[in-house]
């Protein structure tokens, strides 16, 4: 079974603060995506990596793909309250065609 | 991207009812996935819904539960059937763009069960 372990499930941090989230595998992620949702929405993808070692960056938010492809992680830098929701790392692994999910984390930034 | 429309966006039902929940999309795209989701929780995929052929259930979904019509290459729709309590969830929409790698999702349907 190709699982996406994501860690921590909850975060609850004050404004300001720095925080990473983290997705691994023991498996090979040909792609992984990062997605956000908010209450009442869709997730919304928020970066694709596909090649090992990759860091790109979105304003305060850096993601990095391990160099092995079986792990990344989402690095916020002071975090702010609209930083608040659900966080969703997910990819595909191999020949398979569906997206494998990780389990959340739900982040709440406190004013 | 793609925009996706999902409708209702919320609803309250009578058990042993059924609902059919419809997704839009602004462009013709090959693979729409049907998921389910608990508030705060991870995304478990009910099926793929293919257009032109039956669509293809995860295990734990049966076509009695969760029927599903794909009529063209830009709208689908799940119907939720002789709901329960249970059923209570999220329900999304989603397609792939990209080379069947990045996912864009409807707003969800919000399902409550009593």
């Amino acid at each position: 079974t190709q699982l996406l372990e994501q860690s921590p499930q909850f975060l609850s941090i004050q404004e300001g603060e720095n925080l990473t989230v983290y997705c691994n595998s023991s498996s090979v992620f040909s792609s992984l995506q990062w997605y956000r949702q908010e209450p009442g929405e869709g997730p919304v993808l928020l970066v694709t990596v596909v090649t090992g070692g990759e860091v790109k960056k979105l304003k305060r938010l850096t993601f990095q793909f391990g160099d092995a492809r079986k792990d990344s992680s989402l690095h916020i830098t002071a975090a702010q309250p609209g930083d608040t929701g659900l966080y969703l790392c997910a990819g595909k692994a191999g020949n398979n065609r569906k997206l494998i999910w990780g389990l959340g984390t739900s982040l709440a930034v406190n004013p | 991207s793609a925009v996706i429309s999902q409708k209702p966006s919320r609803d309250i039902c009578q058990r042993g009812t059924s609902l059919t929940i419809q997704c839009q999309v602004d462009s013709q795209v090959t693979m729409m996935f049907w998921y389910r989701q608990q508030p705060g929780q991870s995304l478990t995929l009910i099926a793929t819904a293919n257009q032109g052929s039956e669509a293809t259930y995860e295990s734990g979904f049966v076509i009695d539960k969760f029927p599903i019509s794909r009529p063209n290459l830009t709208f689908s729709t799940l119907t939720v059937s002789n709901m329960s309590p249970e059923d209570s969830s999220i329900y999304l929409c989603s397609v792939e763009h990209r080379m069947n790698t990045e996912a864009f999702f409807g707003q969800g349907t919000r399902l409550t069960v009593v």
